[in-house]
């Protein structure tokens, strides 16, 4: 299985307030991976990807950060959120050596009030 | 860079009549092309792809797509469109970022309305 596993499903969060947001997925070892927001009419941003333990890469600046503690583990957070941070945001996996494309979570609908 | 552009931000179509929803992209060699669709509130699932060997491709729930390397374009289809169709849907282009590495670029989507 390569299943990935987002949590929670739905989050409201006050502006100024911490953010961690789980992502961790089953099958083969050493993925990558990666982090996405969408909000209203923007397509898919890419926000951070990962390539191993530790190893994590920006692709937009902005208030939020990515870490990568276990092969199979990748959290997005924040130390303090801005009402812009408010969308919905997707895990998703890569598939090294072979370009099979991605396997997404069910992602995470964040409303910062 | 490899770039994709869906030219159409939103399609309205009746129920049982053809869809075709246009990709075009842009990659210096071969493109490892896919379309994925995504139901509100959920994440993207992939419909089909395509790596090499015949130019049309079979997806699932009916849909298909044509590569045409001649214009960089890779359409997705579907000849009679259910109810359960309306969602919006993301071309994307695969390049190699290295280190064995592959890296998908999304178009902006292109949104799916169904008039019953």
């Amino acid at each position: 299985s390569q299943t990935i596993h987002q949590w929670p499903a739905t989050l409201v969060q006050p502006v100024g307030s911490p953010l961690s947001l789980e992502c961790t997925v089953e099958g083969t070892s050493n993925p990558n991976l990666y982090w996405y927001r969408q909000a209203a009419g923007r397509g898919l941003q890419l926000l951070f990807y990962s390539v191993g333990i530790g190893q994590i890469s920006s692709e937009v600046p902005q208030n939020l950060s990515a870490s990568r503690p276990q092969d199979r583990q990748f959290i997005l957070s924040s130390k303090k959120l801005l009402l812009s941070d408010s969308g919905f945001y997707l895990c998703a996996r890569g598939y090294r050596a072979t370009n099979y494309g991605y396997t997404f979570g069910s992602g995470t609908r964040l409303t910062v009030v | 860079a490899q770039s994709v552009t869906q030219p159409d931000i939103h399609i309205t179509v009746s129920e049982g009549a053809s869809l075709e929803l246009r990709c075009n992209y842009s990659y210096g060699a071969t493109p490892y092309l896919f379309w994925y669709v995504q139901s509100p509130g959920q994440g993207l699932q992939l419909l089909l792809k395509y790596f090499s060997g015949d130019t049309l491709v079979q997806g699932i729930k009916g849909f298909e797509a044509e590569f045409k390397r001649s214009q960089s374009s890779f359409n997705l289809r579907k000849p009679s469109v259910h109810w359960s169709d309306a969602a919006e849907y993301f071309c994307a282009v695969g390049a190699d970022s290295g280190a064995g590495s592959y890296q998908l670029t999304f178009g902006k989507g292109t949104k799916l309305s169904v008039i019953p």
